[in-house]
């Protein structure tokens, strides 16, 4: 099984619907993240948590939120979604005391596409 | 704010080196990072180098950093068929203020058989 899962792995929508993706961990990493990726503009990051009661906002936060409702759940909502939020979806996490610095756990990906 | 830059394609020929380059804005970076992606995959950390080394080998990568023009760049020997992938380049300031990672573009390796 994997160590970072996230569900969906695909997903098609419409405009304006309410989509959560959700991603779970077995790693017992404190940090996670969500980053989303367009072709030909990398990763941006969207969200990130060091810990159950902290979020910070990314990159390109604006029409995301998160919820880190346990140690091992970090979830991606977009209240309404828009086209131009099709893209590809990344959950990840990072531990500190890894003996890689910044090496980030990657899970397979989830994929939106908003019509 | 953090910028991180690469070219968006690549194409060698098998058993030929293979070299990626990146340019990066922040001065405070600590870590730059190689990862890589295979088709259908999430990311994986490649290799790394930290911001006080000039070069760094591991079996056929070798990562050069010149921190004076911000510029990184990462070798492949003998370029594999399996070697084709999505590579980007990544800083941080880990264990610093923020300890967020910024990708780059990535750059897409293609390397013919």
């Amino acid at each position: 099984d994997a160590d970072v899962t996230q569900t969906p792995r695909n997903r098609i929508t419409k405009t304006g619907k309410r989509i959560m993706l959700e991603c779970s961990q077995t790693k017992g990493h404190d940090r996670m993240y969500w980053y989303r990726q367009d072709p030909g503009l990398g990763l941006r990051l969207i969200y990130y948590s060091f810990d159950v009661k902290d979020i910070n906002k990314g990159e390109i936060s604006d029409g995301y939120s998160v919820s880190r409702q346990a140690q091992a759940k970090f979830s991606l909502s977009l209240e309404s979604a828009i086209p131009n939020q099709t893209a590809l979806y990344f959950c990840a996490t990072s531990d500190l005391g890894t003996d890689l610095p910044g090496e980030l756990f990657f899970g397979e990906g989830s994929r939106l596409t908003v019509l | 704010g953090e910028d991180v830059e690469q070219s968006l394609f690549l194409s060698v020929r098998e058993g030929d080196s293979s070299v990626i380059n990146c340019t990066y804005t922040d001065s405070s970076s600590t870590y730059l990072y190689w990862y890589k992606q295979e088709p259908g995959a999430g990311l994986q950390l490649l290799t790394y180098i930290f911001s006080n080394m000039d070069m760094k080998q591991d079996q056929r990568l070798t990562v050069l950093l010149n921190k004076k023009d911000k510029h990184l760049s990462l070798r492949i020997a003998d370029t594999q068929t399996g070697d084709s992938a999505i590579y980007f380049c990544a800083e941080s300031d880990w264990g610093g203020a923020t300890n967020k990672l910024i990708f780059g573009t990535g750059t897409l390796l293609a390397v013919q058989p």
